[in-house]
Parts: C-alpha cells; sequence; structure tokens
C-alpha cells in the first residue's frame, strides 16, 4: 500500500528566510512524487513532480523539491519565503508504471510566512 | 480555457436530504475522481472513473455515489447514509498515459455544509 507522511501540521517562516516543507513516502518499488498547494476557498494546484532523473526538481514560483531514494523523502524547499507563499502545501505519490491509480496525498502543511 | 467547473461552490443539505455535487471538464482527460478534504486529514478518495460507464470505488465511497455516463461529466451524490458530510468536495482529472506520470487537474472544490 501506498502513504505519504506530512510530520508538520504548521511551519512558521519569517520572509526572506529559507522554508521546507517535509514529505516522506511510502511505497512498492519506484516512485512518482508530485508537491501541490491551495490557496484559501480553492482547489489545489501543481507545483511540481519527480518522475525520474536528477533529484532536484525545479517547479513553480521559484519551489524545488529534493527526491532522496535512501530515505524516501521528498521535502519541498524555497531559498527566500514570500508572505504570498502562505497556504497549504500536499504531497503525493503514485508507484512507477502502476497505471493511473489515484494519487496518495498526504494530511497537508501549513506554511505561515511571517512579514 | 480549458479546465474543470465544479458547481455550486457553496452548498447547504438539510438531515436526510440527497444532493448532487456537479463536475465538469472540458480538458478531454479520461480519469475523473473525487476527493473529500477534511481540515487535518488531507484528500481522501472517494470514488474515481478511467473510462465512461465505469468507475471504482475509493477508500470512502460509503453513503456516496457517482455515474460517468459521459467522459466530461462526473457527478457525485451525497445520499443521507452519509452521516457527516460536511466538507469540501474536490474533483481531479487526468489524461490516461498507463505509465501515470501524470498528476492531476483540480476543480476549485464545493463546500458542503449539513444544516
Amino acid at each position: 500500500a501506498q502513504s505519504v507522511a506530512q510530520p508538520e501540521d504548521q511551519v512558521n517562516v519569517a520572509e526572506g528566510n529559507p522554508l521546507t516543507v517535509k514529505c516522506t513516502y511510502s511505497v512498492s518499488g519506484n516512485p512518482y512524487l508530485f508537491w501541490y498547494v491551495q490557496y484559501p476557498n480553492r482547489g489545489l494546484q501543481f507545483l511540481l513532480k519527480y518522475i525520474t532523473g536528477d533529484n532536484l526538481v525545479k517547479g513553480s514560483y521559484g519551489f524545488e523539491a529534493e527526491f532522496n531514494k535512501s530515505q524516501t523523502s521528498f521535502h519541498l524547499k524555497k531559498p527566500s519565503a514570500l508572505v504570498s507563499d502562505s497556504a497549504l502545501y500536499f504531497c503525493a505519490v503514485r508507484a512507477l508504471n502502476s497505471g493511473n491509480t489515484p494519487l496518495v496525498f498526504g494530511k497537508g502543511t501549513r506554511l505561515s510566512v511571517i512579514a | 480555457d480549458g479546465g474543470i467547473t465544479q458547481s455550486p461552490k457553496y452548498l447547504f443539505r438539510k438531515e436526510g436530504q440527497n444532493v448532487t455535487l456537479s463536475c465538469e471538464q472540458n480538458l478531454n482527460h479520461d480519469a475523473m475522481y473525487w476527493y473529500r478534504q477534511d481540515p487535518g486529514q488531507g484528500l481522501r478518495l472517494i470514488y474515481y472513473s478511467q473510462i465512461v460507464n465505469d468507475f471504482q470505488k475509493g477508500d470512502i465511497a460509503e453513503g456516496y455515489s457517482v455515474s460517468r455516463e459521459k467522459k466530461e461529466s462526473f457527478p457525485l451524490t451525497v445520499t443521507s447514509a452519509q452521516k457527516n458530510p460536511t466538507a469540501v468536495y474536490l474533483c481531479a482529472s487526468t489524461p490516461l498515459t498507463g505509465t501515470g506520470d501524470y498528476g492531476y487537474t483540480f476543480g476549485s472544490g464545493t463546500r458542503l455544509t449539513v444544516v
């Protein structure tokens, strides 16, 4: 069975500081990994994905994520946080070559960037 | 613009009443999904469909029903058997690639409240 853990319900960071939102996963075989962001009263928007290749993935709005197979992690990072980054972030996983089986989502981490 | 339209944005249900949430997409995506979002619980899969006239139960299908008569449409009915339906309902879609490397496109959600 596939699962995702986001160990922090809330992350607070000062504007201009680097931010990290943590994600670990469990899947049989190799994973496809995704990050989504949800702004208030909106649906989820795609940020980035890891499929194969370079372990450092760059995505929208200056975000990036590092795939670490040995630690089964896919942490989301940004070098300098903006107040507008404040939102709810979800990590999701699907096993490689599992067709279009549904994504499994973590519980979400609320990021608060303080001016 | 292509996308997913969910309606209504807000919905109020009386005890014992069935209600239907609409989800329409013009992305020509094959697969469609319904997730329920509760605070602190992330996204939980209700139903999904990969082809017209076929659908599968997700993790929390009890008290819900769906149909997929057209590729573009995947309505969700919340029946009176669902005892705690207050939540945000998110619809998503994705093309069928066989490899599973596509993520989802989400609608903006329907907030259902029991009154």
